[in-house]
């Protein structure tokens, strides 16, 4: 069985603060991982993706991957309160596979 | 550009009675998703297509449930007969490719009492 980990949360952190959200995942196979955020009532939307070690920054996100350790996060600098949403860890599963695996996530509360 | 759009948007049913959720995935897109969310299982996969083609359905929980895929542009999912259990919120998604990001629709919120 695949499968995808996360901290369920709540995370909270105090506005413009970093939060750092976490993933691990069970198949060493993965070939691309992706961050998406949902608010409540809302469809998932993605975020970022990464597909290689290391970090890779877009505006105020930096995901970091590291598939020796399975491991995959995302960091959120100068949190905003309209950053407060679930943020959901995908994977995919490589291969032939087309589809993702995600995680339950993790709920984000930015206080003002 | 229209994201991927879903109908109905939300349904209550009966418990009994045949629920048809609909998909239109974006255009050109060559792989359709259909998944459940609930809080206790979080995101889930029932089916996706590629080109057209069911490829893995292994996430469909019984036999209640079925899905189409007629053409490139439109795509089905039927529960009959619908149970409380199926109560959830069904998400469809496309995406261009294998590894590709996935797009998701609106979702339709269903609930069988």
């Amino acid at each position: 069985q695949k499968e995808v980990e996360q901290n369920s949360g709540p995370l909270s952190v105090p506005e413009g603060a970093i939060a750092s959200l976490n993933c691990t995942y069970s198949d060493r196979g993965s070939q691309s991982f992706f961050w998406y955020r949902q608010y409540s009532g809302k469809s998932p939307e993605l975020i970022m993706f990464i597909y290689s070690n290391g970090d890779k920054e877009d505006g105020r996100f930096t995901a970091q991957l590291n598939k020796a350790s399975q491991y995959v996060s995302l960091l959120i600098r100068d949190s905003q309160p309209s950053d407060s949403a679930t943020y959901l860890c995908a994977v995919n599963p490589g291969g032939s596979q087309g589809n993702l695996i995600f995680g339950k996530g993790t709920k984000l509360s930015v206080k003002p | 550009d229209a994201g991927v759009i879903q109908s109905p948007r939300h349904e209550v049913t009966e418990m009994g009675q045949e629920v048809t959720l609909r998909c239109k995935p974006i255009s050109g897109h060559n792989s359709l998703f259909w998944y459940r969310q609930t809080m206790m299982r979080g995101l889930e996969l029932l089916i996706y297509f590629n080109n057209n083609v069911p490829i893995d359905d292994s996430g469909m929980p019984e036999d209640r449930f079925s899905a189409k895929m007629p053409n490139a542009s439109f795509s089905t999912l039927k529960i009959q007969p619908s149970e409380p259990r199926d109560s959830a919120v069904y998400f469809c998604a496309s995406s261009s490719g294998i590894g590709n990001t996935i797009y998701f629709g609106e979702g339709s919120w269903l609930t069988v009492v």
